[in-house]
This record gives C-alpha cells, sequence and structure tokens, in this order.
C-alpha cells in the first residue's frame, strides 16, 4: 500500500461528457502527478502539481485540466470527453520535485468512455 | 529526457535469478534510474532506484557501471507472483516520468 487513494475506481461515460477523478496524496506529500494510460502501453505524463501550482504538463490538450487543494489532493478533469480518453488514470504522490523524490502510484481509475 | 530500451519480454521459471537490463545512452548526469513494477489494471510500484554503482533493498538489487549508460535490475529467486510488466525510467526530475512499454516478465512453475 503506496498510502496514494484514487476515486472512483471504474467509470463509464458517454461521448462529449465530463468527468472528474480524484486523488488523494500519500501523507507528508506536496506534489501530485497524473498519468493516464492506455492498454498495452506505459503510462503518458499529463500534468504534474507543486504546492497547489501546475508544475509541468504532458502533450495533452487543454481539455485536461487539474487542481490540488490546500490539503495536496487532487483532481483531475476531462471535458468533451472523447472514445480515445478511455483508459487508466494513475495519481502519483512525491514529496517534492527533486530529482531524488520516488512518486508513488494509487491504484488508477478505469475510465471507459462509450 | 533520456530514452531507455529494455527487452520486450522474458521468461524464467521459479526459484531463478532474473536480470532484467536496461540502455539509456543519453542519461544526462544528474539523472536517476528507477524501476517500477507494474500489475494489471493496478498503478506502478517503486521497486528501487540508483545513481551509480551498486543499491540494494529488501526486494531487488540495481547494478550501474560507471559509464551509467546502462543499467540491471537482479531479482533473486523469483515466485510467480512477479509476473508482471517491468519499467526502466531515467529521470533528470521528478516532473514528469517518461515510461517506455517495459518488460513482460513471466515465472513459469
Amino acid at each position: 500500500e503506496t498510502g496514494v487513494t484514487q476515486s472512483p475506481t471504474h467509470l463509464i461515460k458517454t461521448r462529449g461528457q465530463q468527468v472528474t477523478l480524484r486523488c488523494s496524496s500519500q501523507s507528508g506529500h506536496n506534489t501530485v502527478s497524473w498519468y493516464q494510460q492506455a492498454l498495452g502501453q506505459g503510462p503518458q505524463f499529463i500534468f504534474q502539481y507543486y504546492r497547489e501550482e501546475e508544475n509541468g504538463r504532458g502533450n495533452f490538450p487543454p481539455r485536461f485540466s487539474g487542481l490540488q487543494f490546500p490539503n495536496y489532493s487532487s483532481e483531475l478533469n476531462v471535458n468533451a470527453l472523447e472514445l480515445d480518453d478511455s483508459a487508466l488514470y494513475l495519481c502519483a504522490s512525491s514529496a517534492g520535485t527533486g530529482q531524488e523524490n520516488i512518486q508513488y502510484f494509487g491504484a488508477g481509475t478505469r475510465l471507459s468512455v462509450l | 529526457l533520456a530514452k531507455t530500451t529494455q527487452p520486450i519480454s522474458m521468461d524464467s521459471y521459479e526459484g531463478q535469478e532474473v536480470n532484467i537490463t536496461c540502455s539509456h545512452n543519453n542519461i544526462a548526469t544528474n539523472d536517476y534510474i528507477t524501476w517500477y513494477q507494474q500489475f494489471p489494471s493496478q498503478g506502478p510500484r517503486f521497486i528501487i532506484q540508483g545513481y551509480k554503482t551498486k543499491v540494494t533493498n529488501e526486494v531487488a538489487s540495481l547494478f550501474i557501471p560507471a559509464d551509467r549508460k546502462s543499467s540491471t535490475l537482479s531479482l533473486p529467486r523469483v515466485s510467480l507472483s512477479d509476473t508482471a510488466v517491468y519499467y526502466c525510467l531515467t529521470a533528470g526530475s521528478a516532473r514528469q516520468l517518461t515510461f517506455g512499454s517495459g518488460t513482460q516478465l513471466t515465472v513459469l512453475p
């Protein structure tokens, strides 16, 4: 157990809808990163939040947005869902953004877009 | 971010030692080398991280030669439950982890 919890575990949406995924970071961690993992592929970096500010973004469109709260929990919002958004969404927390800081992952949220 | 190359798949038998080698020819001076394990429909699980020479913890060892252009993850006496995908990553910061396709390790009885 990493102490990183994600909710919900599974979600089914239809194309065009909006979705919010949630992540609670490990105690003492101030950094949260989000990843998208399509079936059979490695996780792809979406963005990272450090102390409530976005601290880096991968190659994802603006309809992927996020938020980090004062308790360092985080949300990932996806607007105008597309079929290709179907994936496992992973949240990882770390104690900082330095090179030595290990990212610990949650179990993920499985999103299916129909 | 340095690109890594690792075998697509490996088979082993229970009780054997497994070594998975990863190439990272363009690793930057400040990059760490990190290995994760992932089971189907679960998040990646941190195994081990190192910068140079050898690192050992309760589950694995990581061997890094002096030129740091490759690294080898060693799993002693694997069991069926070690069947998983193993990812090798290099990262200059904790901002963005770049995962490749990983190595599918299958442990046979």
